[in-house]
């Protein structure tokens, strides 16, 4: 089934990009997924791509995919101390009803 | 619009009792999900509903997990007897159509298993 895995921590300072990368192991996902997680609080959804995509922006959020590699990067520019929380890269599989499939998170510090 | 509620928020109880979670979803939405997360871990999927049926529970442990959704709308999940190891935060989910795994998340409930 499929596998998804994060880097475990990151940390920058305010103001620069902040890049969270995720490699997911099976091609036939369909959607992939980025949600933000802050203390004591449910998943956000951030933004969504199609696997038939490479790239989706979205204000300050950059979703690149590489098919090929099965790499999947969230780019946050400009970084905010608000967008210090946990962020789950997550992929699904259509005719697999939409569950979604984890990554273990990646912790992303922000530091002023 | 109203999102996903839960309740309760948190929850103590000692090993081998038993203890229920309630989910409300977002109005009109078909399909509803359970999800455990373990601390330090990302949402790993226990039970899938399309309306009131279920879609994927492969991964619940029905020897002491249960779940139900009556009428297609609120569900309960229920841990009868409980393990230390069920210790997580249960994410009930919801969205408009099985298939897009575009979910909305409530806050969940933190349990605990003393």
């Amino acid at each position: 089934g499929e596998d998804v895995e994060q880097s475990l921590f990151l940390s920058v300072r305010e103001g620069d990009s902040s890049v969270i990368n995720c490699t997911y192991t099976d091609s036939s996902s369909t959607y992939l997924y980025w949600y933000k997680q802050e203390p004591g609080a449910g998943l956000q959804l951030l933004t969504y791509i199609f696997s038939n995509m490479d790239m989706k922006q979205d204000q300050r959020l950059t979703v690149l995919l590489n098919k090929k590699d099965k790499h999947l990067s969230l780019r946050i520019a400009d970084t905010q101390t608000g967008d210090s929380a946990i962020y789950f890269c997550a992929g699904s599989i259509y005719n697999q009803g939409g569950k979604l499939i984890f990554g273990q998170g990646t912790e992303l510090s922000v530091k002023p | 619009e109203a999102g996903v509620a839960q309740s309760p928020r948190y929850k103590i109880i000692e090993k081998r009792q038993s203890v229920a979670f309630w989910c409300n979803p977002i109005s009109g939405h078909a399909t509803l999900y359970w999800y455990q997360q373990i601390l330090g871990q990302g949402p790993k999927l226990l039970i899938q509903f399309q309306n009131n049926g279920v879609v994927d529970d492969s991964q619940l442990p029905k020897d002491r997990f249960s779940a139900e959704r009556l009428k297609g709308v609120d569900s309960t999940l229920k841990i009868q007897p409980a393990k230390l190891e069920d210790s997580a935060v249960y994410l009930c989910a919801s969205s408009l159509q099985t298939g897009s795994g575009e979910a909305f998340f409530g806050q969940g409930t933190r349990l605990t298993v003393v």
